[in-house]
C-alpha cells in the first residue's frame, strides 16, 4: 500500500530535550516536505526537499532541521523544542514530474506537546 | 498580509444543498491551485487540482480558478454527510516552489 508514515504519533516532551519526528515513504517520491498545523493559521510549510541532500527553508524553518540522506527517508528534528511548537506536524511526499511537484500525499500527523 | 486567505467558517448546509468554498490569495505568480479535504484527526487528502484559470470537474467536485481577480472556489453539488470535513485550499507558483495553504473552511452536512 502507498503511504507516509510518521512516529511518533503522539509525543510529550519537555522544554530543550531533543527530539526527531520520522517521516518515511515507499512510493519512490522525490519531493517531501514538513508542515505544522495549528488553529487559525492553517498549514504551514516548515521545510521541503527536491531530492537526495537538497533541503530548502518552507514558511517557518526556524528551530527545525531536516536532513534528507535517503529518498524515502525525511527526519524533522527539534534540536531545542519549546512551547511554541506545540502543534500537529504532517509530512507529505509528493512525484516530481518536470521539477513540479503535483498531488501531496500526506501523513497521518504527529501531534506534539512541549512543557 | 497572507499569501492565502480563506474564510474558517464553520458552515453548515443540509444534504442536497450546492456548496460553495472560497479562497483569495495575493501572490500573482501562483499557477498550480489544489483542494484537500481533511476528516478529523487525519491528514489532509487532495481532491482537486487545477492548473492556471479555469475550470475542472470531477463527479460532484468543481473547482474554478480566476486568476485576473486572484480567486478560487470549489463547488460541491448534491452534498452528502460523508462530505462534513475541512477543506484546504493550497497553491503553488510551481518547480520547485513551496506550497501555501488556507486556514480551511469546515464544513458539516446535515442529513
Amino acid at each position: 500500500e502507498a503511504q507516509v508514515t510518521q512516529n511518533p504519533r503522539y509525543l510529550i516532551t519537555v522544554t530543550g530535550k531533543k527530539l526527531t519526528v520520522t517521516c518515511s515513504q515507499n512510493m519512490n517520491h522525490e519531493y517531501m516536505s514538513w508542515y505544522r498545523q495549528d488553529p487559525g493559521l492553517g498549514l504551514r510549510q516548515i521545510y521541503y526537499s527536491m531530492n537526495v541532500e537538497v533541503t530548502d527553508k518552507g514558511d517557518v524553518p526556524e528551530g527545525y532541521k531536516v536532513s534528507r540522506k535517503e529518498k524515502r527517508n525525511f527526519p524533522l528534528i527539534l534540536e531545542s523544542p519549546s512551547p511554541n511548537q506545540t502543534s500537529l506536524y504532517f509530512c507529505a511526499s509528493s512525484l516530481s514530474i518536470m521539477g513540479y511537484q503535483e498531488t501531496q500525499y500526506f501523513g497521518p500527523g504527529t501531534r506534539l506537546l512541549v512543557l | 498580509q497572507k499569501e492565502v486567505e480563506q474564510d474558517p467558517g464553520p458552515l453548515s448546509v443540509p444534504e442536497g444543498a450546492i456548496v460553495s468554498l472560497n479562497c483569495t490569495y495575493s501572490n500573482s505568480a501562483f499557477q498550480y491551485f489544489m483542494w484537500y479535504r481533511q476528516y478529523s484527526r487525519k491528514g489532509p487528502e487532495l481532491l482537486m487540482y487545477t492548473y492556471s484559470s479555469g475550470n475542472k470537474e470531477d463527479g460532484r467536485f468543481t473547482a474554478q480558478v480566476d486568476k485576473s481577480s486572484k480567486y478560487i472556489s470549489l463547488f460541491i453539488r448534491d452534498s452528502q454527510p460523508s462530505d462534513s470535513a475541512t477543506y484546504l485550499c493550497a497553491m503553488s507558483a510551481g518547480t520547485g516552489n513551496q506550497f501555501y495553504f488556507g486556514t480551511g473552511t469546515s464544513l458539516t452536512v446535515i442529513p
